[in-house]
């Protein structure tokens, strides 16, 4: 099974709303990625999880916070965000076995920032 | 500044003809390569990854890797309509961490047409 799933798959948010992306996987990997992607840009690196440790962070704006409460899950929490955040936001999972550590992407949240 | 570069699209082909996609990278000890076709509106999907020197067939992909050169490649073969998406290029450096940093390129779309 090489699935990981993210809820919600739409997300219209107010700039002083908070809100939260989610995603999992039961694949047992053990690192777990966020990415960003902007219409016809490739996917930007935001936050790596290792281990359920924060490993990266790529200067990230404090509006957005990672979460990792255990091995299968990642969350993002959103708040005051702006019109220019509104994208799509990709979870990926892979396992910790260098090199061969191919990443799966889920679905994706579309969020819109009003 | 690791960069990775693919050929210039969109790339029109019509159907049942071989698509080439190209790739190239700047950080001499990378690893890992993998290619991630993206339909529109959708996130990305792995369909190959190669690691050492040589060609990778799966199906009607091959993925082609010069570390030499520098250069990483995906041959589909008997193009369908369906192959029709964006394919990213993505790149892992060697070394440091045991989860996958990747690099993309911006990706090349691909039309195939009847």
């Amino acid at each position: 099974d090489t699935e990981v799933t993210q809820t919600p798959k739409h997300l219209v948010m107010g700039m002083t709303n908070k809100k939260s992306l989610k995603c999992e996987q039961h694949m047992g990997h053990r690192a777990m990625y966020w990415y960003k992607q902007k219409a016809k840009k490739p996917p930007e690196l935001m936050f790596v999880y290792s281990y359920e440790k924060l490993s990266i962070n790529e200067s990230v704006p404090s509006r957005f916070s990672p979460e990792c409460p255990n091995s299968s899950l990642l969350n993002l929490h959103l708040h005051a965000l702006q019109p220019e955040d509104s994208a799509l936001y990709l979870c990926a999972s892979s396992q910790l076995a260098d090199p061969y550590n191919e990443q799966f992407f889920g679905p994706g949240t579309r969020l819109t920032v009003l | 500044q690791k960069e990775v570069e693919q050929n210039s699209g969109p790339l029109s082909v019509p159907e049942g003809a071989i698509a080439s996609l190209n790739c190239t990278y700047s950080d001499r000890v990378s690893q890992s390569f993998f290619w991630y076709r993206q339909y529109s509106g959708k996130s990305p999907e792995l369909i190959m990854s190669i690691y050492s020197n040589g060609d990778k067939e799966d199906g009607r992909f091959t993925a082609q890797l010069n570390k030499a050169s520098q250069y990483v490649s995906l041959l589909i073969r008997d193009s369908q309509p369906s192959d029709s998406a964006t394919y990213l290029c993505a790149v892992k450096s060697a070394g440091g961490t045991s989860y996958g940093k990747l690099t993309f390129g911006q990706g090349t779309i691909l039309t195939v047409h009847p």
